[in-house]
């Protein structure tokens, strides 16, 4: 199975902050990639796909980039909204699995 | 608009089975697969499986081989996932989510889960 290790595990920021998640693949997953938003008791949303591609409807202070094993989520604008858990996830081989999760607290 | 709404919580005992609908509205059913992913209390998502609408085919996990099977009814535009010989590491969250196509993408409308319960 491909490992899928984000870091860091928490992150303490403050609104207006830019931020950087990571997520590194244990092997080549092209940018067959990821990233989704989960806030407690609800279902995940899906941030962006293919690495880079931003979904419709979400702010553009949020970025994705990376291929092959290596992969970042940037939020230029801390926004209050944006205090959440961040999962990525390999869609490339079977099974497909998630990150651990970053957690974004206020700091 | 594009609505999955799934079945209510469930508590089971150990070996029992639970099955959990996700029913789809706003879209075409047929054009997309619908993925099932878990979520244990305060833990990570993990993949389950997928079902595709239109041919019925599934792929899952290899961990739920042969203790999972995944539906799918196109003249209700529901899907289900039936979970077998339950085991309390089996409580857990269970979402349905709407696959972006027909082969295998990123996940871009989710249910709201269902929690199943597994307790003697």
């Amino acid at each position: 199975d491909i490992q899928m290790t984000q870091s860091p595990s928490t992150l303490s920021a403050s609104v207006g902050d830019r931020v950087t998640i990571t997520c590194r693949a244990s092997q080549n997953i092209d940018k067959w990639f990821a990233w989704y938003q989960q806030k407690p008791g609800k279902a995940p949303k899906l941030l962006i796909s293919k690495a880079s591609d931003l979904e419709t409807g979400v702010p553009s202070r949020f970025s994705g980039s990376g291929s092959g094993t290596e992969f970042t989520l940037t939020i230029s604008r801390l926004q209050p909204d944006d205090f959440a858990t961040y999962y990525c996830q390999q869609y490339h081989n079977y099974p497909w699995t998630f990150g651990q999760g970053t957690k974004v607290d206020i700091k | 608009q594009v609505h999955l709404v799934q079945s209510g919580a469930e508590v089971k005992k150990p070996g029992a089975s639970v099955k959990v609908s996700c029913k789809t509205s706003g879209y075409t059913f047929n054009d997309h697969y619908i993925q099932w992913v878990r979520q244990a209390p305060g833990q990570g998502l993990e993949w389950v499986g997928w079902v595709n609408p239109k041919s019925g085919g599934t792929h899952n996990a290899q961990k739920f081989q042969g203790r999972v099977t995944m539906t799918s009814d196109s003249s209700t535009t529901t899907a289900y996932m039936e979970l077998n010989r339950l085991t309390s590491d089996d409580t857990a969250v269970y979402y349905c989510a709407r696959d972006q196509g027909t082969y295998g993408l990123a996940f871009d409308m989710w249910g709201p889960g269902t929690m199943v319960i597994v307790s003697s």
